[in-house]
């Protein structure tokens, strides 16, 4: 099986973009689609990406995501932050027999 | 609009065994998906339990597989989860949720507290 690493925290300020990472630790990152859930606190997740890149009806364009085989992760990226960004941030993959959650991120909007 | 919704013993005494059950209204289990437990420890991030598919066809996760069953009653439109042998490293706050492109739905979690 493999893990999916990504860093504890990360702050920004409002208007401006943060990407958070997610570094798969073995196997490919393209070998399987990433999702990203957001996780507001007392909240079930939601997806804001599934497939990589792709953004669910209703989550904003400011949402994106992207893979980089290079350095074998994943990205999400937010552009304009707003106060309401400021939530838990997951992501997840999987293979042929099992689902595999990141750690999470808490992002702060400063 | 498809909805989840847990249900469970809040509380369950160590080596006993966890249930729980998610309702799933708004959609026939028996059309499709494949249906998912996640559990999330106070604080802590997301693991997944497993998935059940629609065929009652099972995948676990290699860490839990041991004391993890999962099943599905189409007859009720309802998927159950249950974990043998538990230890207060299994108090979470346990979710249901659909499998498709993404998790896409979500019950809105039920907090398992194990302990005597």
């Amino acid at each position: 099986n493999f893990m999916l690493t990504q860093p504890h925290s990360v702050s920004e300020s409002p208007g401006k973009t943060v990407t958070i990472s997610c570094t798969r630790s073995s196997g490919s990152i393209a070998s399987s689609y990433v999702q990203w859930y957001q996780q507001r606190p007392g909240s079930s997740p939601t997806t804001v990406i599934y497939e990589d890149n792709q953004r669910p009806s209703g989550v904003p364009d400011r949402f994106s995501g992207s893979i980089d085989s290079s350095s074998n992760s994943a990205s999400l990226t937010i552009s304009g932050l707003q106060t309401e960004d400021e939530a838990d941030y997951s992501c997840q993959s999987y293979d042929s027999s099992s689902q595999v959650f990141g750690g999470g991120t808490k992002l702060t909007v400063l | 609009q498809v909805q989840l919704h847990e249900s469970g013993p809040g509380l369950v005494k160590p080596s006993e065994t966890l249930s729980l059950t998610c309702a799933v209204s708004g959609y026939s289990i028996s059309s499709g998906y494949n249906w998912g437990w996640i559990r999330q420890p106070p604080g802590k991030g997301l693991e997944w339990i497993g998935n059940v598919y629609h065929s009652g066809s099972t995948y676990y996760n290699p860490s839990l597989q041991s004391r993890v069953t999962m099943s599905v009653d189409t007859s009720k439109n309802k998927f159950s989860l249950k974990m043998s042998s538990v230890t207060a490293a299994d108090t979470a706050v346990y979710y249901c949720a659909r499998w498709g492109s993404s998790f896409d739905y979500w019950g809105p979690g039920t907090l398992v507290t194990a302990s005597s």
